[in-house]
């Protein structure tokens, strides 16, 4: 069962224009959320998190938007690059549980920006 | 700054041979995480450690040892290695409970024949 769903395989967007990619979760323990970035032969790497007391956070072109009613979290980013091309999964996990920080992933969306 | 070392970067194995996938971090990290990548089905959990001395199942444990040899080195062995243990396989470590700062490796590409 997967409990953390990127139904987008795929995504392709023109370099300067906005690029949303989307997340759904179904355990609603979770309470922290975070995006990864992967490219090709690499580890994934962190890109940035949200807590569930907030409903935005923003890192310079990147912002992460959740909404817990929904069990939805998007990630923006604007405007997007070539650079931006890469693999992407959105993570949950539940904070404090006294153990490691285990993160259960998300199937992960192949954005690609074209010139 | 090496960050996490994962060694090899790939790997041909016959079904029924074993094999210890290595992962060493300079970071004095204390958890430590195997996950393997297949198409589809994203970053899926083997096993971790949340602190040096300590290892527990993570969601897909079947087929797979651990050791947490000391604080930095946290190896996965594969007994009898299988078709189905045909993946991508990620170390990460992060600073400890409730910290989300994982580090990655770059991966070992494994393929059983």
């Amino acid at each position: 069962d997967q409990q953390v769903k990127q139904n987008s395989p795929s995504l392709s967007v023109q370099e300067g224009r906005i690029s949303i990619l989307n997340c759904d979760y179904t355990n609603s323990m979770f309470d922290y959320f975070l995006w990864y970035k992967k490219y090709p032969a690499e580890g994934p790497t962190f890109l940035i998190s949200i807590s569930s007391i907030k409903d935005k956070n923003e890192d310079g072109r990147f912002t992460v938007f959740l909404n817990k009613s929904a069990k939805h979290l998007s990630l923006h980013i604007v405007p997007s690059q070539p650079g931006d091309s890469a693999v992407y999964f959105c993570a949950a996990s539940l904070m404090n549980t006294g153990t490691a920080s285990k993160l259960t992933f998300g199937t992960g969306t192949r954005l690609q920006v074209t010139l | 700054n090496a960050g996490v070392t994962q060694t090899p970067k790939f790997q041909v194995l016959k079904t029924g041979q074993s094999m210890t996938l290595q992962c060493a971090q300079d970071m004095n990290h204390n958890s430590m995480y195997w996950y393997r990548q297949d198409p589809g089905m994203g970053l899926r959990l083997i096993y971790y450690s949340a602190s040096e001395g300590t290892t527990d199942k993570g969601e897909v444990p079947n087929g797979y040892n651990v050791s947490r040899l000391n604080k930095r080195e946290f190896s996965l062995r594969l007994e009898s290695a299988a078709p189905s243990q045909t993946s991508v396989y990620f170390c990460a470590s992060s600073p400890g409970v409730a910290n989300y700062g994982y580090t990655f490796g770059s991966g070992t590409r494994l393929t059983v024949v």
